[in-house]
């Protein structure tokens, strides 16, 4: 069984900082990661996914996210954020191969300030 | 929101009734599930199906039901609601026929009150 930790449930950041949210999964078995994100009142958008390859993974709206083996993490970084990354963030794990099951994450808060 | 809809958007009931929610995909996607979302625990798996009549159990499946008769609808009736079913209901899809199933799109959601 896979299982998901997202570190902090409130980011609270200025306007054209730099943000990191933070995430480590468990799992016995190869797994894929992503990272969700839902607006107020709206459905999930992928933001980015790990499948294999190379660790480090681009996304939407400026997003990146680290896949570190070893350390069982996949944290999402920005170098300069907007008010309108406002949001929860998601990161989810599933098994790969399998039915796609996905194992979330409670969500991080991003606040990003004036 | 990748051709599905979910209906009712928003519903209330009554403890011990029963709900049906739909989910309708446009998309010819093999595989569907079902999440809800409860503050503090992200979104847990309900149901799912990997095909037209074929479906299996997530992690919180008690108390609720699914069916599957064409792919493009998947149902999730809560069979006798109660309180603490009370959540946001999401359906997702995955798999265009290309045996790809690794990313999940979702719809806009159901929120469900049981009183």
């Amino acid at each position: 069984a896979q299982s998901v930790t997202q570190l902090d449930s409130q980011v609270p950041v200025f306007e054209e900082a730099p943000v990191e949210l933070r995430c480590n999964y468990s799992s016995s078995v190869s797994v894929y990661l992503f990272w969700y994100v839902q607006y107020p009142n709206q459905g999930l958008q992928l933001l980015l996914k790990y499948l294999s390859g190379s660790t480090l993974v681009k996304g939407i709206n400026g997003f990146e996210a680290e896949f570190n083996k070893s350390q069982t993490s996949f944290h999402l970084r920005k170098p300069s954020v907007h008010i309108s990354d406002t949001a929860e963030y998601f990161c989810a794990v599933s098994e790969a191969g399998g039915y796609n099951k996905l194992i979330f994450g409670a969500g991080t808060r991003l606040a990003v300030h004036p | 929101d990748a051709g599905i809809t979910q209906s009712p958007r928003h519903k209330v009931t009554e403890t011990g009734t029963p709900v049906t929610l739909r989910c309708h995909q446009t998309e010819n996607h093999r595989y569907m599930y079902w999440y809800r979302q409860d503050p503090g625990h992200g979104l847990r798996l309900i149901h799912y199906s990997y095909g037209v009549k074929d479906t299996d159990k997530g992690e919180v499946s008690d108390g609720y039901s699914v069916s599957r008769s064409k792919t493009e609808d998947f149902l999730l009736t809560l069979e006798s609601a109660t309180s603490s079913q009370t959540s946001v209901y999401f359906c997702a899809i995955s798999d265009p026929g290309t045996g790809r199933r690794e990313t999940q799109y979702f719809g806009p959601g159901t929120r469900l009150l049981v009183l």
